[in-house]
């Protein structure tokens, strides 16, 4: 399997327009997550989905953070407008009862906005 | 709230030694705890785990040590090498909360030759 899938892997965008990253989960994993990553934050859990549902979103910033999972192969994380304070690497992780409680993260995104 | 507090932020031992990364927990209702490893330009990898049943864990170099009561576990790192220099990120999952794991802030590890 070739794992998570993330694409873009770098995207430079100016403040205020619509940023879309995007992710492919591991083939038959169920659960996909989207975390921020920031030297200040740490990593933090933005939205988690199970089965194509989103279960917590407790973790999404405000309203201009939107994901969707419109099937269990494909994930979009977007950002409308986008801010400078939004800079930061997102990956995305998938996981499977199977596999115990691992998850296995993609190579991430790291987004610059200007 | 930060729930898992991971120390210390940042650590640099010589070549053999042996580093300790430590995480406290307040929510008792934790019943998972993975050790997981991110090198720069990559995402987090698992590295180890354990269950509060057990009060050890060794996978090769790396063990896990736990403290129920105190509700305390950390990371050793047996004969170190500089190709351990990494993030290491501590983690605690509650398993009536689906799969959401709540993140310790990281310890950035040098190992030097």
């Amino acid at each position: 399997d070739a794992g998570v899938i993330q694409s873009p892997r770098h995207e430079v965008t100016e403040m205020g327009q619509e940023v879309t990253l995007r992710c492919k989960p591991i083939s038959g994993h169920n659960s996909l997550f989207w975390y921020r990553q920031t030297m200040m934050r740490g990593l933090e859990l933005l939205i988690y989905f199970n089965n194509n549902v989103p279960i917590d979103d407790s973790g999404m910033p405000e309203d201009r953070f939107s994901a969707k999972m419109p099937n269990a192969s494909f994930s979009t994380l977007k950002i409308q407008p986008s801010e400078p304070r939004d800079s930061a690497v997102y990956f995305c992780a998938s996981s499977h009862r199977t596999s115990g409680n691992e998850q296995f993260f993609g190579p991430g995104t790291r987004l610059t906005v200007l | 709230q930060q729930q898992v507090k991971q120390s210390p932020q940042s650590l640099i031992v010589q070549k053999g030694g042996i580093p300790i990364i430590n995480c406290a927990y307040e929510n008792t209702a934790f019943d998972y705890f993975p050790w997981y490893q991110q090198f720069p330009g990559k995402g987090p990898a698992l590295l180890i785990a354990i269950r509060p049943d057990v009060s050890e864990k060794k996978e090769g170099r790396f063990t896990i040590s736990f403290n129920k009561s105190a509700k305390q576990f950390s990371l050793h790192i047996m004969d170190s090498q500089p190709g351990d220099s990494a993030t290491y990120f501590c983690a605690a999952q509650n398993a009536g909360n689906n799969r959401k794991l709540i993140w310790g802030l990281g310890t950035s590890l040098a190992v030097n030759p």
